[in-house]
Formats: C-alpha cells, structure tokens, sequence
C-alpha cells in the first residue's frame, strides 16, 4: 500500500463548526485529492495539489477550501459544516496525474 | 452530469463463475482505473489502462479506446471478491477523474 493516512478516521460535528482533516503522504507524490464518495453519486473531486501551495477546484468545491504547505500534507477545511457535507471523504495521491492511490477514509456526520 | 457509466449496477454470482463489469464513457481519455472497494474498505486500483489488455491472476482488464468502452473481467469468482468496483477516466483535455457510480458485486458459495 502506498503510504498515505487520513485523519481523524471518524469524526461527529456538529452544523457550524468548523472541521480540518488531514491526508499526510510519504510517498514524495506530486498530486493529492480530496474526494467525497455518497451514495448514488459516486466519488467526486473537491479539490486537487499539483504541488506545494498549488491548489485548485473540482467538480463539488463549494464550502470547501484546502491547503498544502508542504509535500507530505494536504489539508481540507469545512469553514462551517452544514449536513449536507455529511460523507465519507478520500484522499488519494499520484506520482503523475494518471495514477491514483487512496488512503483509508474519513467518514464524517455532521449533526 | 456523469461522464462514466457502468453495468451492472448490482451483481449477483454463484462461486466459480465468469464475471463481466462494464464501462461506458463519452469523452476521450488519456487513462482508465478500475478500482476495488470492499464493504466499509478503503479503495484499491486494480488496474490502470490506457489501450490493450492487462492481466492479473484471476482478473482481466480491456479498453477499447475507439468504442469508449472498457470491461473488467474476473475469472473463477469466489466470495473474496465480493465488493464493489469502480470505474475512474482521466478525459485527454481533463485533469481530473470522474468515476462510475460502481457495481456492486456478491459472490455466493
């Protein structure tokens, strides 16, 4: 497996707050996602680092922002959950922008 | 709107079948994943694709770039392989994956 983790693996929070996860790598990749996977939809892309400090949107990006300012990390921020952002969210990284390895998922309830 | 679909959406086996999963997409691509997510699991790629055939003991992945079309295969199913599979594009003017809503798929001993 490649190594890549996320943090908090759970996480219950509640509407308004403010909630960071976390995906750290040690693989020296270039490219890092974050997903949300719900039923019905598939996995969509929220955002995506094509390096450190290079970030750009996906498709579902509203009432995210991410960061990363360093390699081996690469934060994703909901300024203030709302229940809809309520979903199992996924890291993957990628040497290139055709590969993807993904780490093991948070998933998150947002009461 | 979902640029990737597949078929079946849910599958059901006896072990020791040939199993097919199907992968339709619209728009040129640089790279196809087939990718394993077993119940409540992280996810895995199986394969990645960009033309041909690839081959991994009991699994097998086509593409056919001119049809947009690729297929998983799986050969002597067992209930291991029970999970859902999914099938991710990387369009040619894209920088990012859009994926298949999955199949899901049980193998009954």
């Amino acid at each position: 497996d490649a190594g890549i983790t996320q943090s908090p693996r759970h996480k219950v929070t509640e509407t308004g707050t403010p909630v960071t996860l976390r995906c750290h790598q040690t693989e020296n990749h270039r490219y890092m996602y974050w997903y949300r996977q719900d039923p019905g939809h598939g996995l969509r892309l929220i955002h995506y680092s094509y390096g450190v400090k290079d970030t750009d949107k996906g498709e579902v990006s509203d009432g995210y922002s991410v960061s990363r300012s360093k390699t081996e990390d690469f934060l994703l921020t909901l300024e203030s959950a709302t229940s809809s952002q309520t979903s199992v969210y996924f890291c993957a990284i990628g040497r290139s922008q055709e590969t993807q390895y993904f780490g093991p998922g948070t998933r998150l309830l947002v009461l | 709107k979902n640029e990737v679909e597949q078929s079946p959406q849910n599958l059901t086996a006896q072990e020791g079948e040939f199993i097919t999963i199907n992968c339709s997409y619209s728009v040129g691509i640089s790279a196809l994943h087939w990718l394993q997510q077993h119940p409540g699991g992280g996810i895995v790629s199986l394969f990645m694709l960009s033309s041909g055939k690839k081959k991994h003991g009991r699994l097998i992945a086509t593409i056919n770039i001119q049809e947009k079309h690729s297929s998983l295969h799986i050969t002597a199913s067992h209930p291991r392989d029970s999970a859902v599979y999914i099938c991710a594009v990387l369009p040619n003017t894209g920088n990012q994956f859009y994926f298949g809503t999955g199949t899901s798929l049980t193998v009954i001993p």
